[in-house]
């Protein structure tokens, strides 16, 4: 199986910030990695799939980058709608693994 | 619009069973593979199972498999999830998932969620 490591699990940061998050798989995985996003009692929602492609309706401030077993999350400015809890997912292979997730928190 | 609808959850001794539904709409169901995703309290996602669009092919998380079987009826379009041998560490909400189009297939929608609780 693979393996999804996330890096840090929890961020604490202010309105404004450029934040990163990074995901790490144990295998080459191409560019089959998804973000998604999640606030406290709500349902996850995807931000970016193939690694670097924006979901339709998702602001611009979030991007994705990388390919093969490293990347990473981008926010560029930090907005109060976005303190949440980032997962990435690979989609490389079954089963499906999601790394542990990332808490953006207010500083 | 995409609606995921499950339905089934509840609270059930260690050693018994539960069967999810999960009624969708706003897609051709056939069309799609088809996943369930679990979130124990306080805890991440986990990936516990997907279907193809035929129902020809089932995956399993290995913490689940042997115990749960996956299936789908494209007349009614509606997905379940038979969960056997349920475990304290099975307790969670259970998210019937929508697969993207393609050959490789992330999640683009989810349902509301269900919550299992196993517990004596």
């Amino acid at each position: 199986d693979i393996q999804m490591t996330q890096s840090p699990s929890t961020l604490s940061e202010s309105v404004g910030d450029r934040v990163t998050i990074t995901c790490r798989a144990s295998q080459s995985i191409s560019s089959w990695l998804a973000w998604y996003q999640q606030k406290p009692g709500k349902v996850p929602k995807l931000l970016i799939y193939k690694a670097s492609s924006l979901e339709s309706g998702v602001p611009s401030r979030f991007s994705g980058s990388g390919s093969g077993t490293e990347f990473t999350l981008t926010i560029s400015s930090l907005q109060p709608d976005d303190f949440a809890t980032y997962y990435c997912q690979q989609y490389n292979s079954y089963p499906l693994t999601f790394g542990g997730g990332t808490k953006v928190e207010i500083k | 619009e995409v609606q995921l609808l499950e339905s089934g959850g509840g609270l059930e001794q260690p050693g018994g069973s539960l069967r999810l539904s999960c009624v969708v709409s706003g897609f051709t169901f056939t069309s799609y593979d088809m996943s369930w995703v679990r979130q124990a309290p306080g805890k991440g996602l986990e990936w516990v199972s997907a279907i193809s669009a035929s129902g020809g092919g089932t995956y399993f998380a290995a913490s689940v498999k042997g115990r749960f079987t996956i299936s789908r009826d494209n007349s009614k379009n509606t997905l379940y999830l038979q969960m056997n041998s349920l475990r304290a560490e099975d307790t969670a909400i259970y998210y019937c998932a929508k697969q993207s189009a393609g050959n490789h297939y992330y999640i683009d929608y989810w349902g509301q969620g269900t919550l299992v609780t196993v517990s004596s």
